[in-house]
């Protein structure tokens, strides 16, 4: 079953502005990933953070976690034309075999 | 990286083929790899978990006689669409990769019934 909502579910910027997307879940988790998805295409992963983490960066992208919450943000600085593509989130339930539970995604759309 | 190679990437067939789709991992043994279903502008939905040597273990709704899973080696998982219908069309990926660490993907497969 899907874990939760992510919002929103699409996003429009111009090159150069930064994107937020934010993602919700619902159990007690491992980790939380994320991974970005063109058109048509597998699945590439941007980063891991694991349960007893609060932030983690990694480039242009940074990741934070509230457990509390149950929420984590994907935040993308500097948008390039080339971060258009769909990002999911995806939680690793705590005792599972390493299968994800994605979110409904965000669709980002980055205009030259 | 690891690298997970899935094929084949499309494929076009009549109602009742059965259609055989395979997920290699490259550079690394993997004794669980897990297929994904995905529809058109939605979510990856886990469909199964496929076990070196043992049976699959099936999400509550994936019909095991429908979606045959076969994981004969540490680094190759197979699954069938058996009698596949226009409603099994669908983007199938699968994943491999150890529990709390990242997953690696295929390029996915789409499947289109006639």
């Amino acid at each position: 079953s899907q874990q939760g909502e992510e919002d929103p579910q699409a996003l429009s910027i111009q090159e150069g502005e930064n994107a937020t997307m934010n993602c919700s879940y619902k159990t007690s988790i491992n980790n939380l990933q994320w991974y970005r998805q063109n058109s048509g295409r597998g699945l590439v992963h941007l980063i891991l953070i694991r349960s007893n983490e609060r932030e983690k960066h990694s480039g242009r992208l940074r990741v934070t976690l509230d457990t509390s919450k149950k929420s984590s943000s994907l935040l993308i600085t500097a948008s390039r034309a080339a971060d258009t593509a769909s990002y999911f989130c995806a939680t690793d339930a705590s005792g599972s075999q390493g299968n994800l539970i994605f979110g409904k995604g965000t669709k980002l759309s980055v205009k030259p | 990286g690891a690298v997970v190679s899935q094929h084949p990437s499309w494929v076009i067939c009549k109602s009742g083929t059965s259609v055989k789709i395979e997920c290699r991992s490259l550079d690394f043994q993997a004794t669980t790899m897990f297929w994904y279903r995905q529809f058109p502008k939605q979510s990856l939905m886990l469909m199964a978990t496929s076990n070196e040597g043992s049976k699959a273990t099936y999400e509550q709704g994936v019909e095991k006689d429908k979606f045959l899973i076969n994981h004969a080696s540490l680094t190759l998982s197979t699954l069938t669409v058996t009698s596949a219908h226009p409603e099994d069309s669908s983007f199938y990926i699968c994943s491999a990769g150890g529990p709390n660490q990242p997953q690696h993907f295929g390029d996915g497969t789409r499947l289109s019934i006639l």
